[in-house]
């Protein structure tokens, strides 16, 4: 089976920096990847996806990195802003969702 | 336009006592999940619906969970009897769209469970 995992469990930048979290599948077949954010009380949100024929994919403010060949993928996020704290997620899918185990984002001034 | 909506938010209870979450998802959305979050860790499917149709519920613990979604729209999870690993928060989502789980999904705000 799949799993998923996250690199650092906590992740601390100043505001206004770029921030970097990162995460490996095992499963090469995976074809469809998600980044959620989850706040305090809440359920997770969806960020930005990408399917397994893109190596890029860009939002507002944030990029995804899908490298197929060491299985791994991260999400940027440009200007790191104060309600940017949250856990973020990543999520594999084959034939349901798979999510790691989370990477706790600290924004500072 | 309403989100997931779940509840209760939070329940306490003693072991051995049932306990049920209910879930009401997106109108329109024909999928519905069940996760279950444990600290600090990501969520974990426990049942999948199209429609009323449980299509997933290879990781339902059978024995003491039990779910339903009787007219395609709503839904219950229920646990009977509550053990002290039972705390969690409990998520529902939905979605548009059946099949592989690759449709977005939208998420409740859960419910936090506490087994005393």
């Amino acid at each position: 089976g799949e799993s998923v995992g996250l690199h650092l469990p906590t992740l601390s930048v100043q505001e206004g920096d770029n921030s970097i979290i990162n995460c490996a599948y095992s499963n090469s077949a995976s074809d469809y990847f998600i980044w959620y954010k989850q706040e305090s009380g809440k359920g997770p949100q969806f960020i930005i996806d990408i399917r397994s024929n893109m190596d890029k994919r860009q939002g507002q403010r944030v990029t995804v990195l899908l490298n197929k060949t060491v299985k791994h993928l991260s999400l940027q996020i440009a200007a790191t802003q104060p309600g940017d704290s949250a856990v973020y997620f990543c999520a594999v899918s084959n034939d349901k969702l798979i999510f790691g185990t989370g990477t706790r984002l600290q924004v500072f001034p | 336009e309403a989100g997931v909506v779940q509840s209760p938010r939070y329940k306490i209870i003693e072991k051995k006592q049932p306990v049920a979450f209910w879930c009401n998802p997106i109108s329109g959305h024909n999928t519905l999940y069940w996760y279950r979050q444990n600290l600090g860790q990501g969520p974990e499917l426990l049942i999948r619906y199209e429609n009323e149709e449980a299509v997933d519920d290879s990781q339902l613990p059978k024995d003491r969970f039990s779910a339903e979604r009787l007219k395609g729209v709503d839904s219950t999870l229920k646990i009977q009897p509550a053990e002290l690993g039972d705390s969690a928060v409990y998520l529902c989502a939905s979605s548009f769209g059946r099949g592989r789980s690759n449709n977005e999904q939208f998420f409740g705000p859960g419910t936090r469970l506490t087994v005393l």
